[in-house]
């Protein structure tokens, strides 16, 4: 079983801030990062599914970096909307077999201030 | 098209009661998933499907079974509830079992047993 892991837990952001969080995995046996937004009483919905070293995608003001030789990801928040406010979460698959099978770290919860 | 779709949003059981946790979705997805989601948890694979009539289990199944008639249709029965299950169900699919693919998410089941 992979351990990925966020942080923080949460924080708190001034509106028109921005910010930025981590996700760490092993480094060893890397398959794939995904990243998704999980608003309150919403489905989880996927940002980015990342799969290079050195990638960097972008989604109108978010977007997020991939580190696969030291195992992390970090995904930035540019000029925070209280829009963005959501649980941002990070999962990678378990192994490259039947089904895509994903670890999904704690979560980071993201609230907006206005 | 309504993606994937959850039954009930919300349930209490009673302790030792029994309920199955509707799913269906309808974008012609092989690839299902059912995870748990705890507080500051990150979700946990309760059990996949590879396709009609084809389930497995996943990291934390003990207290659930699943079946897979359907392509469309993914239930997870819970027999005789505990405490323990009190959480957030959330069903899953992905049109393939490759690594990069997203999953798209149903509006997740909060269960409560009490």
């Amino acid at each position: 079983i992979l351990n990925v892991e966020q942080s923080p837990q949460s924080l708190h952001v001034q509106e028109g801030d921005s910010t930025n969080f981590t996700c760490s995995f092993p480094s060893s046996n890397f398959y794939a990062l995904h990243w998704y937004r999980w608003e309150t009483a919403k489905s989880p919905e996927a940002l980015f599914v990342m799969t290079l070293n050195g990638d960097e995608k972008k989604k109108g003001r978010i977007s997020a970096t991939l580190n696969t030789k030291e195992g992390y990801s970090y995904l930035y928040i540019k000029g925070s909307q209280p829009e963005d406010s959501a649980t941002y979460l990070c999962a990678s698959p378990n192994f490259k077999a039947a089904g895509n099978k994903l670890t999904f770290g704690g979560g980071t919860r993201v609230l907006v201030k206005p | 098209n309504a993606g994937v779709t959850q039954t009930p949003k919300f349930r209490i059981l009673k302790i030792g009661q029994s309920m199955t946790l509707q799913c269906a979705q309808d974008m012609n997805h092989n690839y299902m998933y059912w995870y748990r989601q705890d507080p500051g948890m990150g979700l946990k694979l309760i059990y996949y499907s590879v396709g009609a009539g084809i389930t497995d289990k996943g990291e934390v199944p003990n207290g659930y079974n699943v079946s897979r008639s359907t392509t469309e249709d993914f239930p997870l029965r819970l027999e005789l509830a505990a405490p323990s299950q009190t959480s957030v169900y959330f069903c899953a699919s992905s049109y393939s079992g490759a690594t990069n693919t997203e999953a798209f998410f149903g509006q997740g089941t909060r269960l409560t047993v009490v």
